[in-house]
């Protein structure tokens, strides 16, 4: 079970740029990596999947270097309503999501000041 | 049916009773997990189901606690002789297996209180 370790906190300011760095050294040649967001009282929420290089969606980046063993994750233009935690995660993606087998960790608690 | 649903949002209980607590999965979901977070921790593994079968438990589901998933579809775990320890959010995800996306949705949570 391949764990991660991040930050326990950052701050930001508004319409800053985040990123969010994660350690995986032991991950698996099958292993993706996910990163999660959460607001209290919440469920977490799926933000962005990769395997290697750099991913991109309409609310985040994901860069991966070629070794794998480290993820970044990029938040663009921070807002208030960005404050939450985020969870890194690595796994099997090829047996469908294995959420089961994923450790969650204790996140990053992100706060964005105005 | 727009995401995952968890029934009741918060339960408060005497220690020694019985809960139970209901997931709703995305319908076309074939996986459903329950998982369980105190504050200040990330979620922990309690158990998946793939359409019915119950495929994976996690050591911290005692034999007090059950779940169960008829017809492949909505879900139900059970604490029973409910401890003050097991004061916590309750989450249940769903996701499908074998689809492009391998995300898992997250319910909002059932917040245990045990007195």
């Amino acid at each position: 079970l391949a764990k991660t370790t991040q930050p326990i906190s950052m701050d930001s300011y508004e319409g800053q740029e985040v990123n969010i760095t994660c350690s995986h050294n032991n991950i698996a040649t099958n292993d993706y990596i996910t990163w999660y967001q959460q607001f209290p009282s919440q469920g977490p929420r799926f933000i962005i999947q990769g395997y290697k290089t750099k991913v991109t969606n309409e609310v985040a980046s994901l860069f991966i270097p070629a070794d794998r063993k480290s993820s970044t994750l990029s938040l663009p233009r921070v807002s208030l309503s960005d404050t939450a935690v985020y969870y890194c995660l690595v796994g099997d993606h090829d047996r469908g999501s294995t959420l089961g087998r994923l450790y969650f960790g204790r996140g990053t608690q992100l706060t964005v000041w105005p | 049916d727009t995401g995952v649903s968890q029934d009741p949002r918060h339960k408060i209980t005497k220690r020694g009773q019985n809960v139970t607590f209901r997931c709703d999965p995305i319908s076309e979901h074939n996986r459903l997990y329950w998982y369980r977070q105190t504050l200040g921790q990330g979620p922990e593994f309690l158990t998946y189901f793939q359409n019915e079968a119950q495929l994976e438990k996690s050591r911290l589901l005692s034999d007090r606690f059950s779940a169960e998933r008829p017809k492949g579809s909505f879900s139900t775990l059970e604490i029973q002789r409910t401890e003050q320890g097991d004061s916590a959010m309750y989450l249940c995800a769903s996701s499908l297996v074998g689809g492009r996306n391998t995300e898992a949705f997250f319910g909002q949570g059932t917040r245990l209180t045990v007195v």
